[in-house]
């Protein structure tokens, strides 16, 4: 399986500020997936990210907020934007492989104050 | 009603027990069923991917579908103390990557 890597692992920022996560994958793959865990609740997929294309937002996520960017296919960043309290949770992005299993990185836990 | 829906726990049993651990769904389209384990701060791990009913067993793990009760179980035999953990439940429809996951079952596995 491929592995992922978050920056950073942790942070805790300001009402109003943003915040980039970096996702790092030691071999290509065409889909990357963003999730967000909030406590006592289930994985939540925020948008889907492939190379060379717009990222694909579920119900309930708009660019706005949560844009992403997929230079290459090893790489891609969720930027938080205009953060509130409410966005405090664990965000975590997985890639598919080549059976569609989906593996995921550690996490970044975000504390907005 | 969510989609798919999984008993929080905490499960707590002594180290050797046989461990059960279960998900119910409502949407009959699900065909891939996976099993993930979260350690506390770390990203899930998959542990099982099953296609469709049946049985699939890994080692200690044995996963379980039975899709005409919309119903997957997880068994963790001779459970371990390093097996404490929030296992996930997780299911896709056919041809789509999008996974649901249940909110996960918090083990403790006791020495």
């Amino acid at each position: 399986s491929a592995v992922i890597s978050q920056k950073p692992s942790r942070d805790i920022c300001q009402r109003g500020t943003s915040l980039t996560i970096q996702c790092q994958v030691d071999s290509q793959v065409t889909m990357m997936f963003w999730y967000r865990q909030q406590p006592g609740q289930s994985l939540t997929l925020i948008a889907t990210a492939n190379q060379g294309s717009e990222a694909t937002y579920e119900s309930g996520f708009v660019i706005d907020k949560f844009p992403i960017s997929r230079p290459n296919l090893t790489f891609s960043t969720l930027t938080v934007s205009n953060m509130s309290p409410e966005d405090s949770s664990i965000y975590l992005c997985s890639v598919e492989d080549s059976v569609n299993e989906q593996f995921f990185g550690p996490g970044t836990r975000l504390t907005v104050l | 009603q969510k989609e798919v829906e999984q008993d929080p726990g905490p499960l707590s049993v002594p180290e050797g027990a046989i461990v059960s651990l279960n998900c119910t769904y409502s949407n009959s389209a699900f065909q891939y069923f996976m099993w993930y384990r979260q350690y506390s701060r770390k990203g899930p791990e998959l542990l099982m991917y099953t296609y469709s009913s049946g049985n699939k067993e890994d080692g200690r793990f044995t996963a379980q579908v039975d899709k005409s009760s919309k119903y997957i179980s997880l068994f963790i035999r001779d459970s371990q103390p390093s097996d404490s953990a929030t296992y996930l439940c997780a299911m896709a429809p056919g041809g789509t990557y999008k996974y649901i996951f249940g909110t996960g079952t918090r083990l403790k596995v006791l020495a």
